[in-house]
């Protein structure tokens, strides 16, 4: 199975908003609710910072937010801010292989 | 406080074993599906395999099917991952993380630091 596909890097000023795709197949991303979204911070372990496609974890700001139309789920990043600089990863439910992550992304804060 | 804590990592050479463990603190253990997920030096995540809360039903991605298996003590809140035969592609940061539903699987929450299985001659 392949990877979710996602852009290898985003960026933008802070203040902006900001919105990195996930696109898989009706198999994944497109058949289930089962989507989430992990940030992660250079050398460090990825934090839950989206769930079951636009649920947020208590202590997750509110500038994150997730939505899914079809086989593309997405994530964007509202008054982008330096700490938010990282790496983004999606992942979802699969018919077949029960986990499966996207290529990940960087976001660069200019 | 939440906290998974991965060990077991190190060097080994192609076609050894290692035996990974992660032991769990301030959560339900005995109510969360484990997993392993890694993460090849510079690349994405990998979902590699998960065990359901009670035991009953593991499952692995197809290119460790026959080589890794993944085991958990509910009693001492350990998940472990019993690694053989490794290749020069296994080499990566392997992370545990819980699954708040259980059984199959729902999302990633929490992880742990990770620990670094380096397969090289």
């Amino acid at each position: 199975q392949s990877a979710l596909t996602q852009p290898a890097s985003v960026s933008g000023s802070p203040g902006q908003s900001i919105t990195i795709s996930c696109t898989g197949t009706s198999s994944d991303v497109g058949g289930y609710n089962y989507v989430s979204w992990y940030q992660q911070h250079s050398g460090k372990a990825p934090k839950l910072i989206i769930y079951e496609v636009s649920n947020r974890p208590s202590g997750v700001s509110n500038r994150f937010s997730g939505s899914k139309s079809g086989n593309t789920a997405s994530l964007t990043i509202s008054g982008l801010q330096p700490e938010d600089e990282a790496d983004y990863h999606c992942s979802s439910y699969t018919r077949s292989t029960v986990g499966i992550f996207g290529s990940g992304t960087k976001v660069t804060v200019l | 406080q939440v906290q998974l804590v991965e060990s077991g990592g190190g060097v080994v050479q192609p076609g050894g074993s290692l035996r990974l463990s992660c032991a769990a603190s301030g959560i339900n253990f005995s109510i969360f599906g484990m997993h392993w997920v890694r993460q090849a030096p510079g690349k994405g995540l990998e979902w590699v395999a998960v065990i359901w809360y009670d035991g009953r039903k593991k499952l692995y991605v197809d290119s460790v099917k026959g080589r890794f298996t993944i085991s958990r003590d509910n009693s001492k809140n350990t998940v472990d991952l019993q690694m053989n035969s490794l290749r020069p592609e296994d080499t990566a940061l392997y992370y545990c993380a819980g699954d708040p539903g259980g059984t199959g699987f729902n999302w990633f929450d929490p992880w742990g630091q990770g620990t670094l299985v380096t397969v090289s001659s």
